[in-house]
């Protein structure tokens, strides 16, 4: 257990729909990632939060937002979505300290079904 | 840009058999190169970083090594439980903000 959670596990929508994706970081954790996993694209990073403040943005499209809230949990907002918009979604968090041994710790992620 | 190839795409062993997986990199200046572990409907799991050429490092049956241009998973003796898609991922000083970029993974699947 990496100690994120992700919440739900699973989502079924349909096309031109918002979903709310919900991530916990690990205990102490101040940043949060999130990445876009599809079969044909592996993962792609979409962007990071880092005590409440955006750093660093992706291949996130303009239809998806994020923010991290002050108790460092963090919300992805997907809307219109589209057929292309099904993969899996996860959180990754780390300390945040931006040097070279941070690792990353990801959680199980959000496995979106787009109808 | 920061690129990562992985190959092969998949590989199947049989028990004990030995092998390397292969994780070619281009990037603007190298901070990490990292390994991960993703077994099915589950995230990926960190096994190692390496930071420069020549560097090793080992974790039971797997061990990673680090050139200039890319770097291997050697694979010894695998057992069935080992099968799963291994992730090589980049932390560069360019255009990646930092972050990591991944390969598109190596699925392994080892045969009893």
């Amino acid at each position: 257990d990496s100690g994120v959670t992700q919440t739900p596990k699973h989502l079924i929508t349909a096309t031109g729909q918002r979903v709310t994706l919900r991530c916990s970081p690990r205990s102490g954790d101040l940043s949060v990632y999130w990445y876009q996993q599809s079969l044909d694209q592996g993962l792609q990073f979409l962007i990071q939060y880092y005590n409440g403040e955006e750093r660093a943005k992706g291949n996130i499209l303009e239809r998806f937002s994020a923010q991290q809230f002050p108790d460092l949990h963090s919300e992805l907002n997907l809307s219109s979505l589209e057929l292309g918009d099904s993969a899996l979604y996860f959180c990754a968090s780390s300390d945040g300290t931006g040097g070279d041994t941070e690792k990353l710790f990801f959680g199980s992620g959000t496995q979106l079904s787009v109808l | 840009e920061d690129q990562v190839t992985q190959s092969p795409e998949a590989l199947r062993l049989q028990e004990g058999e030995s092998s390397s997986l292969n994780c070619s990199y281009t990037v603007s200046g190298l901070r990490g190169l990292f390994w991960y572990r993703q077994d099915p409907g589950k995230g990926p799991e960190f096994l190692f970083t390496l930071y420069s050429a020549g560097e090793e490092k080992e974790k039971e049956r797997l061990k990673a090594t680090l050139t200039k241009k890319e770097s291997f998973l050697h694979i010894t003796a695998p057992k069935p439980e080992d099968s799963a898609t291994y992730l090589c991922a980049v932390r560069s000083y360019g255009g990646s903000q930092g972050n990591l970029i991944f390969g598109k993974g190596t699925k392994l699947s080892v045969k009893p």
